[in-house]
């Protein structure tokens, strides 16, 4: 298994420009999430998703928008990219099991990261 | 929102001694705690994990205990060895709308000096 991938491993953007971020996993994990993580301040989820078709937003969702149309697949798209959002940016996946009469999410599987620089 | 603290934010010991990292949380709700090693230039990769209703869970030279009163929880390495200089992530997880959403703590950066 490859687990979770990233591409690409790093991207340099210009203010205003938009691109996409690919994330795709084969464990066949129904839980992704996509998280960016700045100096100083660990990990913030920006959206997540449990299935094809489910999609939610995190702590940071401005500005980042994403969809789930496979379970393997959770692209991250920046419509219009702003300095504010040079980090670096890793998606994870997660199985689910039943715990205490509720769907229960536990180990992330996370990939290598993107880093992004918009200047 | 929830915040996670999380402290010291660099910590240096000698190989053979303990490292304790301590978290706390502030929303009761939460009921997951990981916590998670990131080597340089890598992903978080999960360590050790802990749910509300257990105190303490130990795997061979690491632990991790919770107090859900005070609302905090701590990792403890024992035998510190040059592999475990990482930066280390505690996080809380709870259920919000269709899954369950973790919040991070600004990572302790761990040196095990040989």
């Amino acid at each position: 298994n490859a687990g979770v991938t990233q591409t690409p491993k790093f991207q340099v953007l210009k203010t205003g420009q938009s691109m996409t971020l690919q994330c795709a996993q084969d464990m066949n994990h129904e839980y992704m999430s996509w998280y960016r993580q700045d100096p100083g301040m660990g990990l913030r989820l920006i959206h997540y998703s449990v299935g094809a078709g489910i999609t939610d937003q995190g702590e940071v969702p401005n500005g980042y928008n994403v969809s789930r149309s496979t379970t393997e697949d959770f692209p991250l798209r920046l419509l219009s990219a702003a300095p504010s959002q040079t980090s670096v940016y890793f998606c994870a996946s997660s199985y689910s099991f039943v715990w205490q009469g509720s769907y229960s999410y536990n180990e992330q599987f996370f990939g290598p990261g993107t880093r992004l620089t918009v200047l | 929102g929830e915040n996670v603290e999380q402290h010291p934010s660099t910590l240096s010991v000698q190989e053979g001694d303990s490292a304790v990292i301590k978290c706390t949380y502030s929303d009761s709700a939460s009921n997951y705690f990981p916590w998670y090693k990131q080597e340089l230039g890598k992903g978080p990769q999960l360590i050790i994990d802990i749910r509300s209703n257990v105190g303490e869970k130990k795997d061979q030279r690491i632990a991790v205990t919770l107090n859900k009163t005070a609302k905090h929880f701590s990792l403890h390495i024992t035998e510190t060895q040059p592999e475990d200089s990482a930066v280390y992530f505690c996080a809380a997880g709870k259920w919000k709308n269709y899954g369950q959403n973790f919040v991070f703590g600004p990572g302790t950066r761990l040196s095990v000096l040989p």
